[in-house]
């Protein structure tokens, strides 16, 4: 089965814990992006990688951090830094630039207590 | 990118066509408008895109204006499975990087029996 997957579904931490969510593609895709959903609001983008070993960041990414060692994986890690870390996380992969369709995974609920 | 007003909500009776408006009325020649929608708490999923021509797919039909200001995504036979947030996006494919996507608020389309 084809697809991007996202572990795990819910995730509690403590305040001041960083804490990595996974992300893996198995569509051959170069592009992947993580996106941050707040309650009954759209998607921000926080980074996105063009292709292994290099990444941007997006309109967010403060208190954010993400590596890109293998085509099929991108991992993000939220900080002790980011202020309001509480929200729904979704990653996306693409085959940009032949195709820009992007394919999103089931997303992480992320709850800091 | 080109910024999208969508009407925040709408409801359509199942089995009866759903008419999703969005008006981009600063859209220029080279952007593209996409349609993604998002079933609650599940990550969005790609419907259809366009560039002038109307466009049809196993999903929806979109139907762009000749001046380009406006379009409507219509999903022929509503089902309450179709009930979600819809997404209009515009962007363009040549000078938008690595293909990242800015989602607004969408349109929440409530699906009734």
């Amino acid at each position: 089965d084809g697809g991007i997957t996202q572990s795990p579904k819910y995730l509690f931490r403590k305040e001041g814990q960083n804490v990595t969510l996974s992300c893996e593609q198995n569509l051959n895709h170069d592009a992947m992006y993580w996106y941050r959903q707040d309650p009954g609001q759209g998607l921000r983008l926080i980074y996105y990688s063009q292709i292994v070993n290099d990444f941007q960041k997006g309109d967010i990414a403060e208190g954010y951090s993400v590596s890109r060692e293998k085509k099929e994986s991108f991992p993000l890690t939220v900080t002790s830094a980011q202020k309001n870390p509480t929200a729904f996380y979704l990653c996306a992969s693409s085959g940009w630039p032949t195709s820009d369709t992007q394919y999103f995974g089931p997303g992480t609920r992320l709850t800091v207590l | 990118d080109a910024k999208t007003t969508q009407p925040p909500s709408m409801d359509c009776a199942e089995g009866r066509a759903a008419n999703l408006p969005c008006n981009h009325s600063t859209i220029s020649g080279n952007e593209y408008v996409y349609w993604y929608r998002q079933i609650h708490s599940q990550g969005p999923q790609y419907i259809i895109h366009g560039l002038k021509n109307n466009e049809t797919n196993e999903m929806a039909s979109l139907i762009i204006t000749e001046d380009r200001k406006s379009s409507t995504l219509i999903l022929p036979h509503a089902t309450l499975r179709d009930t979600a947030v819809y997404y209009c996006i515009v962007r363009s494919r040549i000078y938008n990087q690595g293909g990242k996507l800015i989602f607004g608020q969408g349109t929440e389309l409530s699906v009734k029996p």
